[in-house]
């Protein structure tokens, strides 16, 4: 079983859609959570990172963290072109990075 | 901001030939990697170095090689290049508290 689950996708959705993107973990030690954005031919951006339960704001971005199901989730409000890309989830444990394999999405206009 | 900086974004190399590729953070962090990212693959370890002088193995350092003199960069080498060393590289850097990881704008690395 990986360590990190992420569900490739592709995703694709109108534009202004409410995006959510998911990833599961097995590992109860990670301590941080984060989630990346990564267009095509660059290096992965960092969006957010939490580090509790619950969840953290950014803008349209929303990130969502339940520790009790290992889950984690990000959500996009009124998604626009400009956010087509993979988002790729990651977690760490004592300097150990773990990382989803990416969810393409692609926001229609 | 957090700076990663990759020198070559796009390579072209001959089967045999020695590669480096040079990495520069500017946020004095201890800890430096290198993953290669592949499709389906995701971004797989190759090396990473939490001192300067010291690196340790990831999960594929078979055919690579790695050096930290400084602590601002990390290098990695290919001592010799072979076709399935072809895909992108990528630089990061992490704070001690290894609360997140920063990423270079990768460098894309043909082997013909």
């Amino acid at each position: 079983q990986k360590e990190v689950e992420q569900d490739p996708g592709p995703l694709s959705v109108p534009e202004g859609a409410i995006v959510s993107l998911n990833c599961t973990y097995s590992n109860s030690a990670f301590q941080y959570f984060m989630w990346y954005r990564q267009y095509s031919r660059k290096g992965p951006e960092l969006l957010m990172y939490t580090y509790s339960s619950g969840n953290k704001e950014d803008g349209r971005f929303t990130a969502q963290v339940d520790k009790s199901s290992k889950y984690i989730s990000l959500f996009i409000r009124d998604s626009q072109p400009s956010d087509s890309a993979t988002y790729l989830c990651a977690m760490v444990t004592g300097n150990q990075f773990y990382f989803g394999t990416g969810t393409s999405l692609t926001v229609i206009p | 901001d957090v700076k990663v900086t990759q020198s070559s974004r796009y390579l072209v190399k001959r089967t045999g030939e020695k590669v480096f590729l040079e990495c520069v953070q500017d946020m004095d962090h201890e800890n430096m990697f290198w993953y290669r990212q592949d499709p389906g693959l995701g971004l797989r370890l190759i090396y990473f170095s939490y001192d300067v002088k010291m690196k340790e193995k990831g999960d594929i350092p078979e055919g690579y090689s790695v050096s930290r003199e400084k602590k601002e960069r990390f290098s990695l080498i290919l001592e010799s290049a072979s076709t399935n060393q072809t895909s992108m590289y990528l630089c990061a850097s992490s704070p001690p508290i290894g609360n997140t990881i920063y990423f270079g704008e990768g460098s894309w690395l043909t082997v013909v």
